[in-house]
Order: C-alpha cells, then structure tokens, then sequence
C-alpha cells in the first residue's frame, strides 16, 4: 500500500538559514506524484510544491525546492532564507498513482518553528 | 470570488445528533473530497467524488453519508455524531487530472466539536 513517512514531528530554525524537512514514501508504481503543502495557524491548507515521478530536474518554487531522491524514495522539501511565516506545519502528500482518482495520501506533518 | 467555500466554520453539537457540513466550489472541478485532521495522523480521506452522481469511499468512510448531486456541492453528513468524530473537516477539489500536476485545492476547513 502507497505511504508517506515524515520523521520529524518538529524542527527548529533561526531566521535567514535554510532548513531541510523530510518525506519518504513507499509505492510500487512507477507513476506518481508528490506534493508539498503548508498548514498555518490559521488553518488553511496551501499548496506549495509539486515533483513529478518522471520529472528529470528538482522542482523548484520560489524559495521553495524539492530534494527528490528517487532511488530512497525521498522527497525533501527544503525552505533557503527562513522568515518567520514560514512557521506553520508541513505535509508532504502523495497522489495515488494510476489509479486515475486524484486521491492524495498524506504524512503526518512537521511543525517548524522559525525564531529570530 | 472563485474558489471552495465550507460551512460552517465552527459547529458544536451533541452525541447522537445528524450534522451537516457543507462544501460548495465554483472552479467546476470534477473530483471533491473530504478529509480530517487529526493530531498525528495528518489530513484521512473520507470520501471522495469523482463527478455529480459518482462517490467512493475513502481510508475513514464509517459513519459519515456524503452525496453530489450537483458538480459544485459536496456536502458530508454525520448521521449519528460520535465523540469520536470531533475534528477538522477539509474539503477539496481538483481537476480530472490523472498524474498531471495540479494540486488539490482546499477549502479552509471546519472545526467540529461533539460533545
């Protein structure tokens, strides 16, 4: 069965430094994808990053980038230049591959937390 | 404005009763979805639509009625609320999209408490 791991319940990072948060899956199809999403305190769900199976490049948004490993089935998202709002939880998602319904698996989050 | 709304934001009520969340988006999306959050086990899929008329179940289905008889609306009914059932509810949507790169939109969720 599709799964997504996210190991750190939480991560600390000062302001200005980049920070790395984590995601491995588990799929036996070779068509997929992940996607990043970020949770503020406010609630709502927004999307931030997408990487395709078969995309040859990271994908990259902004200060936003995906370390996609695909050998390890990693899927890292890494934040460069680290603001305060950027404090919120992470989830890394994946959509269920071939399957044709659209459906996202998720992890269960990372909270950072950026201090000054 | 475009986009996915939920009502109600907040709902509490009590064990036993039958409640109503709502889901309505105007992008015309075919697939609609319903997920909870709870703490530590991320966003669960309860249900999902793949177009007006078409539902399936998701990871957590039991205990919970959805319909779509209309592309914009999706509303979840919780027939008989259990304590059990106190958590976020998200609605989402997206295009038919296979393993295309478009994201599912959400909605900003609601907070159900059941007392």
């Amino acid at each position: 069965a599709q799964k997504i791991t996210q190991t750190q319940p939480g991560m600390f990072v000062q302001e200005k430094e980049a920070v790395t948060l984590d995601c491995t899956y588990d799929t036996s199809d070779p068509s997929y994808g992940l996607f990043w999403y970020k949770q503020p305190s406010s609630g709502e769900m927004i999307f931030l990053i997408y990487q395709g199976s078969y995309d040859q490049q990271n994908a990259t948004e902004g200060r936003y980038s995906l370390n996609f490993q695909k050998a390890r089935k990693s899927a890292n998202l890494v934040i460069s230049a680290s603001q305060l709002g950027d404090s919120a939880m992470y989830f890394c998602a994946m959509r269920e591959p071939l399957r044709n319904t659209d459906k996202l698996i998720f992890g269960t989050g990372t909270r950072l937390q950026v201090f000054p | 404005d475009a986009g996915i709304t939920q009502s109600p934001r907040y709902k509490i009520t009590e064990t036993g009763r039958q409640v109503t969340l709502m889901c309505h988006q105007t992008w015309s999306h075919s697939y609609m979805f319903w997920y909870r959050q709870d703490l530590g086990h991320g966003l669960r899929l309860i249900y999902y639509s793949a177009a007006a008329d078409i539902t399936d179940k998701g990871e957590v289905p039991d205990g919970y009625v959805v319909s779509r008889s209309k592309t914009e609306n999706f509303p979840l009914t919780l027939e008989s609320a259990t304590r059990s059932q106190t958590s976020v509810y998200f609605c989402a949507s997206s295009e038919l999209s296979g393993a295309s790169n478009q994201p599912q939109h959400f909605g900003d969720g609601t907070r159900l408490s059941i007392l």
